[in-house]
């Protein structure tokens, strides 16, 4: 398996807190990727990364920021979570392949966090 | 907002063969089609991938029609630990940001 963790596993916590998941790989790739999930909607990316600080929106980026400061770590932050931003968050790393155009990459996810949000 | 249609579910015996279909009407020129595979509490595991024709693995194969719009994992003689959910991954347009996760579809299969 590829070398990726996330950390918590589990966190609850309430309306209006601020809330930072870490994801940490050992496996020197340049792409990160955050995603939610939740019933009936699959898996939806939040926010990307292509490189140390280079970071850009997916498709349900809102009350969501991210950093990355260095190649192994990708840190979504809530500034202040809601209760509809409840689900399980996983992180996902890739890198480029000499033979395949660059909209294209195998994704080697985490575990996952469940969040709470009372 | 272009995204991939996928049954929600499906159920099939062990022994049997399993088709699944996407459709992705919008597939760019350059996009690959991926699929993987999800089990309770863990993340999604890449499957199989491909860009058109049909591709082959030692788990599944893929098929996809000369016009791109839709793809075909198929899993052979499923088994229990099959059951999961499958997922089918395209990139839309180019770009990180418009990669999208169909819904998935749950399989069971039962014994």
């Amino acid at each position: 398996d590829a070398g990726i963790t996330q950390s918590p596993r589990h966190k609850v916590t309430e309306t209006g807190t601020p809330v930072t998941l870490r994801c940490h790989q050992t496996e020197n790739h340049r792409y990160m990727y955050w995603y939610r999930q939740d019933p009936g909607h699959g898996l939806r990316l939040i926010h990307y990364s292509y490189g140390v600080k280079d970071t850009d929106k997916g498709e349900v980026s809102d009350g969501y920021s991210v950093s990355r400061s260095k190649t192994e770590d990708f840190l979504l932050t809530l500034e202040s979570a809601t209760s509809s931003q409840t689900s399980v968050y996983f992180c996902a790393i890739s890198d480029t392949r000499d033979s395949a155009p660059s909209s294209y990459n195998e994704q080697f996810f985490g575990p996952g966090t469940r969040l709470t949000v009372l | 907002l272009a995204k991939t249609t996928q049954p929600i579910s499906m159920d099939s015996y062990e022994g049997q063969e399993v088709n699944i279909t996407c459709s992705h009407n919008n597939i760019a020129t350059n996009d690959y089609i991926t699929w993987y595979q999800q089990f309770p509490s863990q993340g999604p595991r890449f499957i199989i991938q491909g860009y058109k024709t049909k591709v082959t693995n030692e788990v599944a194969s893929l098929f996809i029609p000369a016009d791109r719009k839709s793809s075909t994992l198929s899993l052979p003689r499923v088994s229990l630990s099959d059951t999961a959910v499958y997922y089918c991954l395209v990139g839309f347009s180019g770009g990180y940001n418009k990669l999208i996760f169909g819904a998935g579809t749950r399989l069971a299969v039962h014994p």
